[in-house]
């Protein structure tokens, strides 16, 4: 099925251990996201990638750290996890030729005990 | 900066009654705008979305929403509901520069209630 797909949909970890969330868009975009969702279902861009290339890096905190291997995958990897990471955490997908329509996959629910 | 407001936390209709969820913008250009849903443990699903044109967009699953450039404005519609349709719905206007996808700006969401 062609979509957006993240792994692992749950994640339960210790605060201070480092994790990391994988994300594969099999669409042909050229454009990868990763959003935060909090307790309160707000959501927040936190990084974009063009072709690879970092173009928004919100303000997060610098144990946040995205990686892009090639434009159809789009990993977090998080150190020293604290508790107020704990949260939703969504990958998305666009096309820059069609508008950025995005598209989102499943969530990853990040719980730092 | 770009901002949204949807200011219904929680909107409860009878099922087969209209629908109007309210979303409110602040961008210097032209938006971009979205609505998208949020069934519980599930992911975003693009509803409809508005870039130019008609400024009476359709969308899946019978939603429509219209752009008022005069007043910032983007109300999702649905004439009927349905009991699925009960789930958590969010606004977003997106700010794409020449050089890359800045990403969308969301609401804080409107909690959709379907009462039998």
């Amino acid at each position: 099925d062609t979509a957006v797909s993240q792994t692992p949909k749950y994640l339960v970890t210790q605060m201070g251990n480092d994790k990391s969330i994988k994300c594969e868009q099999n669409l042909g975009h050229d454009t990868m996201y990763w959003y935060k969702q909090d307790s309160k279902k707000f959501l927040k861009i936190m990084f974009s990638y063009n072709n690879k290339e970092l173009i928004i890096n919100e303000t997060v905190p610098n144990r946040f750290s995205p990686k892009s291997p090639d434009k159809a995958h789009l990993n977090l990897h998080i150190n020293s996890l604290e508790l107020g990471d704990s949260a939703v955490y969504f990958c998305a997908s666009s096309l820059r030729d069609n508008n950025y329509e995005q598209y989102f996959g499943p969530g990853t629910r990040l719980t730092v005990t | 900066a770009q901002s949204v407001t949807q200011p219904d936390i929680h909107i409860t209709v009878s099922e087969g009654a209209s629908l109007e969820l309210r979303c409110n913008y602040s961008y210097g250009a032209t938006p971009y705008l979205f609505w998208y849903v949020q069934s519980p443990g599930q992911g975003l699903q693009l509803l409809l979305k508005y870039f130019s044109g008609d400024t009476l967009v359709q969308g899946i699953k019978g939603f429509e929403a219209e752009f008022k450039r005069s007043q910032s404005s983007f109300n999702l519609r649905k004439p009927s509901v349905h009991w699925s349709d009960a789930a958590e719905y969010f606004c977003a206007v997106g700010a794409f520069s020449g050089g890359g996808a800045d990403g969308l700006t969301f609401g804080k969401g409107t909690h959709l209630i379907i009462q039998p």
